[in-house]
């Protein structure tokens, strides 16, 4: 079947512009998870949706990130007045319980902020 | 502090060679252990886990709770095993976040 899809797959824009990133989970898989990463390290946690709701957000870094899952599948990953420290590959992931909880990962959107 | 250490960011060995990457944690409680691997313009995958006890590629892994680690082994390493490796950890069995190490990239050179 289908796995995890993100759009754009790059955004480059400027600093202080506001920015959206999509993710499309794997039909069915109730959590949803959003992870950046810098260059040259390992994935970092953002926030993750159980249904609709935001289970945690203890990674988001300030208020300036926000994250929506309205209908318990896309999630919005949005970015208000970004700096050119944002510029990372933000990663989306899905899971369910019938897979153990195993998180499969999206492609990335590269996000550079000029 | 929950933390997942990878001291190595490149290992580089012979075709056939033996192949070890290191992987240290600290976490308060018990954790899941993984290891995600992500080839060349390929997305982030699951190499393996360690409550599955399973062989995945002719690598193993196993947990050491006494040294809190979790070191990758495969006994005679293939081209093909060149990649980005990550050592995660997450909450035991449950949907949660995963928190992963800074990486170690392998090459296998021929």
């Amino acid at each position: 079947g289908a796995g995890v899809s993100q759009t754009p797959s790059n955004k480059v824009t400027e600093k202080g512009k506001y920015v959206e990133l999509r993710c499309d989970p794997i039909s069915g898989h109730t959590a949803l998870y959003w992870y950046r990463q810098s260059l040259g390290q390992g994935p970092e946690f953002l926030i993750y949706f159980q249904g609709t709701g935001a289970a945690d957000d203890s990674g988001l870094p300030n208020d300036r990130f926000f994250a929506v899952r309205p209908e318990g599948s896309v999630s919005t990953l949005k970015i208000q007045r970004t700096e050119r420290g944002d510029s990372a590959v933000y990663l989306c992931a899905s899971s369910n319980p019938g897979s153990r909880y195993e998180q499969y990962f999206g492609p990335g959107t590269r996000l550079t902020v000029t | 502090a929950q933390r997942v250490t990878q001291p190595e960011k490149l290992l580089s060995v012979f075709k056939g060679a033996p192949v070890e990457l290191k992987c240290n944690y600290s976490y308060s409680g018990s954790p899941e252990l993984f290891w995600y691997v992500q080839y060349s313009r390929q997305r982030l995958q699951l190499l393996l886990r360690h409550i599955s006890r399973e062989s995945i590629k002719g690598f193993t892994a196993d947990l050491n709770k006494g040294e809190t680690s979790f070191h990758l082994k495969k006994p005679f390493a293939q081209e093909e095993d060149s990649a980005m490796y990550y050592c995660a950890l997450s909450r035991y069995s449950s949907a949660s976040k995963i928190i992963f190490g800074s990486g170690t990239r392998l090459s296998i050179r021929p």
